[in-house]
């Protein structure tokens, strides 16, 4: 079965500060896509970025980066430098190949104080 | 180019009417999903619509139910409704019946109230 875990239901930090969300899945399927979502106060879910299973490159883009690792079953997204416009519900995804539904977390809520 | 698209905005009912969420697919896009999100949860998944058909149905009873027209446009209906089904109704289309479900875009949502 798959599932996602977002152990953090809450996170504060000082504006600058890094920030790491961290997330876990599991999955029997050797091919799958994990993604991140931001959901700010408006509700609509902003995609922030698509991994497939087969690659494990870690990514940057700007003040965000992410780290897959297949052997903890971790795909973990760190903030660097965070700013108050960062505050906003993180959610983790996981969607099998071929599959037609995606899993999410719970979700970590940001806060980001100035 | 659109994107995905839902109406109405917002929408408060009271326990046992009935209702019909609207969805709009990304141009290009064949293949819509609904998502229930309550209120401090992740979105759950509740159905999804290829070819004017329910493809698969996540773990939610028979009120719920839905519709996918020829134009690839959606309804969600929930019959019967109770409190606990205040929530954000997220759509989400994705293109080539769902084969890249990876490429899934969400709409803005339609958040729904029951008193």
């Amino acid at each position: 079965a798959q599932k996602v875990t977002q152990a953090q239901t809450e996170i504060s930090v000082v504006e600058k500060e890094d920030v790491t969300l961290d997330c876990v899945y599991e999955t029997r399927d050797t091919t799958y896509y994990l993604f991140w979502y931001k959901q700010p106060p408006s509700g609509e879910l902003v995609f922030l970025i698509r991994r497939n299973s087969f690659d494990e490159q870690n990514e940057i883009s700007g003040r965000y980066s992410w780290n897959f690792q297949k052997s903890t079953s971790s795909f973990n997204f760190t903030i660097t430098a965070s700013q108050v416009v960062d505050s906003a519900v993180y959610f983790c995804a996981l969607s099998e190949a071929g599959g037609f539904k995606t899993i999410f977390g719970a979700g970590t809520r940001l806060f980001v104080k100035a | 180019d659109a994107g995905v698209t839902q109406s109405p905005t917002h929408l408060i009912k009271t326990r046992g009417q009935q209702v019909t969420l609207r969805c709009s697919p990304k141009s290009g896009h064949d293949t819509v999903s609904w998502y229930q999100q309550a209120l401090g949860q992740g979105p759950q998944f509740i159905f999804q619509y290829y070819e004017e058909e329910e493809r698969q149905r996540g773990n939610f009873p028979d009120r719920f139910s839905g519709h996918q027209f020829p134009n690839y446009s959606s309804e969600l209906n929930v019959n019967a409704l109770l409190l606990g089904d205040s929530a954000l109704y997220l759509c989400a289309s994705s293109p080539i019946g769902g084969s890249k479900n990876y490429e899934q875009y969400f709409g803005p949502g339609t958040r729904l109230t029951v008193t």
